[in-house]
């Protein structure tokens, strides 16, 4: 089932804050979130896993609620470069071997302007 | 370290013809997943490829195939091409039952 993220767009200004919400009506095992720029592919951000564990390489910040199968991206002091649309994807089960597969949302349209 | 690369790029096709896209693993990753994304949606989930076998499949017709390497590439097959399958097909590699997946750039198939 795909989870839900909201707002599906938001403009803000450079340097304002931002964030993305994904929920999902079943039980997760991680949540996953990507940033893709129009005609590119999906960049990798954040990974956070059931237990606590977050794994990312960029700065910034993120949440997984467990008991509400929630998770919030953050953006801070955003630049022109965070443009572009923010996708969760999702993987089910409760082992350390979760559901392999990756369930996207439809994503959202983040617009930084001077 | 070479990430993620697909061919070709950009294709077109008439309906019922059959197309092969091929992607190449990021270096040190052995599992690879496709990934089918319409215009303003999200990427869905093809199938994921493991030691040269289909370890889990979404919710796609039999036309959509695939094959891994023993050098861990992959092919995606289709068949019996319909308009609807225009989209660009994402190829994402990780590894083993590790968590990260790293998407490649791409193949913009359009069925005319």
């Amino acid at each position: 089932q795909q989870p839900v993220q909201s707002p599906q767009a938001v403009i803000l200004r450079e340097g304002e804050d931002a964030v993305i919400n994904c929920s999902s009506s079943k039980a997760l095992y991680s949540v996953h979130w990507y940033r893709q720029k129009h005609g590119e592919a999906p960049v990798f951000l954040m990974i956070l896993l059931k237990g606590g564990e977050q794994k990312g390489h960029e700065k910034i910040s993120a949440s997984f609620n467990e008991k509400k199968q929630q998770s919030s991206l953050y953006l801070t002091a955003s630049q022109l470069s965070y443009s572009g649309t923010y996708f969760c994807g999702t993987k089910r089960g409760s082992s350390n071997f979760g559901n392999e597969k990756l369930t996207f949302g439809t994503g959202t349209r983040l617009t930084i302007i001077p | 370290d070479a990430g993620v690369t697909q061919s070709p790029t950009h294709l077109i096709k008439t309906r019922g013809q059959q197309v092969t896209l091929r992607c190449s693993p990021k270096s040190g990753h052995d599992t690879v997943s496709w990934y089918q994304q319409a215009l303003g949606q999200g990427p869905q989930f093809i199938f994921q490829y493991y030691e040269e076998e289909e370890r889990q499949r979404g919710n796609f017709p039999d036309r959509f195939s695939g094959h891994q390497f023993p050098n861990y590439s992959s092919e995606l097959n289709v068949n019996a091409l319909l308009l609807g399958d225009s989209a660009l097909y994402l190829c994402a590699s990780s590894f083993g039952r590790g968590e990260t997946q790293y998407f490649g750039p791409g193949t913009r198939l359009l069925v005319l």
